[in-house]
């Protein structure tokens, strides 16, 4: 299995702060790295796929960057509704796996 | 496209149990549609899809032997099923529509399965 780690495991920002969480996975994958959001009680959100590409109804101040094994998401300008833990997920083979996600609080 | 999942069970070590997961707006036959682990406060873990079409089925090796996935297109349903709970399967189990079969686009809000004596 391709194992996903991502960094850090929790940061700590404030409103209009730029955040940067990365994801490095074990094996090149190409672009194949997709990232969720999660909100505590939610279910995940996909927000960026083919590791830099916005899906449908995404905001612009996300987004995402990296190819073969180092990757990142960028919060540019965070809002009060972007609180929640992130996860990358790669889909370049089965079995699926995701990392162990990044919680970003106030 | 939406997902709606059924509600929450509480069983006991050694029983079965049967979740579902009935989606809309969207060709159900089409697209892959899977299931996804969230223990208590823990990450995501990817248990397998399932191609409602041919009812083609990948499983992840973490849960082969241990679950069934299934689905029925004459209600745009899909299933995930033991035969024989543990108290390790107390989890909350999220569907989620696969754009293809390694990429869950759309999201069902989460069933929590509880297995306690």
């Amino acid at each position: 299995d391709i194992q996903l780690t991502q960094s850090p495991s929790s940061l700590s920002a404030s409103l209009g702060d730029r955040v940067t969480i990365t994801c490095r996975a074990s094996l090149p994958i190409n672009n194949l790295l997709n990232w969720h959001q999660q909100k505590p009680g939610k279910a995940p959100r996909l927000l960026i796929h083919a590791a830099s590409l916005l899906y449908t109804g995404v905001p612009s101040r996300f987004s995402g960057s990296g190819s073969g094994t180092d990757f990142t998401l960028t919060i540019s300008g965070l809002q009060s509704e972007d609180f929640a833990t992130y996860f990358c997920q790669q889909s370049a083979s089965s079995p699926v796996t995701f990392g162990q996600g990044t919680k970003v609080d106030i | 496209v939406q997902l709606v999942q059924s509600g929450a069970e509480v069983k006991e070590p050694g029983e079965s149990l049967k979740i579902s997961c009935k989606a809309s707006g969207y060709t159900f036959r089409t697209y892959w549609i899977g299931w996804v682990r969230q223990m208590p406060g823990k990450g995501l873990e990817w248990m397998g899809v399932i191609f409602p079409g041919d009812s083609e089925t990948r499983y992840s090796p973490s849960f082969q032997g241990h679950v069934t996935i299934s689905a029925d297109t004459s209600s745009s349903t899909t299933f995930l099923q033991w035969t024989s709970l543990r108290a390790s399967d107390s989890a909350t189990y999220f569907c989620a529509r696969h754009k293809h079969s390694t990429l869950p686009d759309y999201w069902g809000q989460g069933s929590l399965v509880a297995v306690t004596s």
